[in-house]
């Protein structure tokens, strides 16, 4: 079984300073990452994945990821936040089966919510 | 087409009502998904469905039915539903079981 940790449940920051918001994963197979973002009464965005290759995964709107295997984490970062970046974003980790692809199962972390302040 | 649309936005039903959920997509995706998030929780996977066969059942009640009856429409039956399931119920779609997944903007659903 898979399950992922989002180390803080809510991150205040002001307009135009970097952010980091933090991911844990536990898995006995392989993974896919992904960090999606929902806005309120919205449906998920996908901001970027992470399926193989370079540890370092740029995403939309000036987001990236760092995969860490010997950590387990798969952290988000933005050099300066905007307003609009104000939302909850997710963690997810998808297993991969034998053959090295996935089922298709998503499991979430539980969200962090970023409120960026002026 | 590049989204996932979802109807009706808002539903409103008693527990002795049968309605739908409607999910649709054009991007030619082959798997598509329906997942069910409670408010201020993470979205939880109920059901996968590849090149329209049902590939994973979370073990869900069998008051959720769903239905794939072709590669761009996915629908969920609803009956004899409870309180409980009060929820936003998302549906996403993916080109294949091993790519990321696009999710629409969701269903409210309400039971009284």
């Amino acid at each position: 079984a898979q399950s992922v940790t989002q180390l803080d449940s809510q991150v205040p920051v002001f307009e135009e300073a970097p952010v980091e918001l933090r991911c844990n994963y536990s898995s006995s197979v392989s993974v896919y990452l992904f960090w999606y973002v929902q806005y309120p009464n919205q449906g998920l965005q996908l901001l970027l994945k992470y399926l193989s290759g370079s540890t370092l995964v740029k995403g939309i709107n000036g987001f990236e990821a760092e995969f860490n295997k010997s950590q387990t984490s798969f952290h988000l970062r933005k050099p300066s936040v905007h307003i609009s970046d104000t939302a909850e974003y997710f963690c997810a980790v998808s297993p991969l089966n034998a053959g090295g692809t996935s089922y298709g199962k998503l499991t979430f972390g539980q969200g962090t919510i970023l409120t960026v302040h002026p | 087409d590049t989204e996932v649309t979802q109807t009706p936005k808002h539903l409103v039903m008693g527990m002795t009502n049968k309605k739908s959920l409607k999910c649709e997509q054009h991007m030619g995706h082959r798997a598509m998904y329906w997942y069910k998030q409670k408010a201020k929780k993470p979205p939880e996977l109920m059901f996968v469905y590849s090149y329209e066969k049902l590939s994973i059942n979370e073990s869900v009640p069998s008051r959720f039915s769903p239905e794939c009856p072709n590669s761009s429409l996915l629908n969920l039956h609803l009956h004899a539903l409870q309180p409980e399931d009060s929820a936003l119920y998302l549906c996403a779609s993916s080109r294949s079981l091993d790519n990321e997944q696009f999710f629409g903007p969701g269903t409210r659903l309400t039971v009284l």
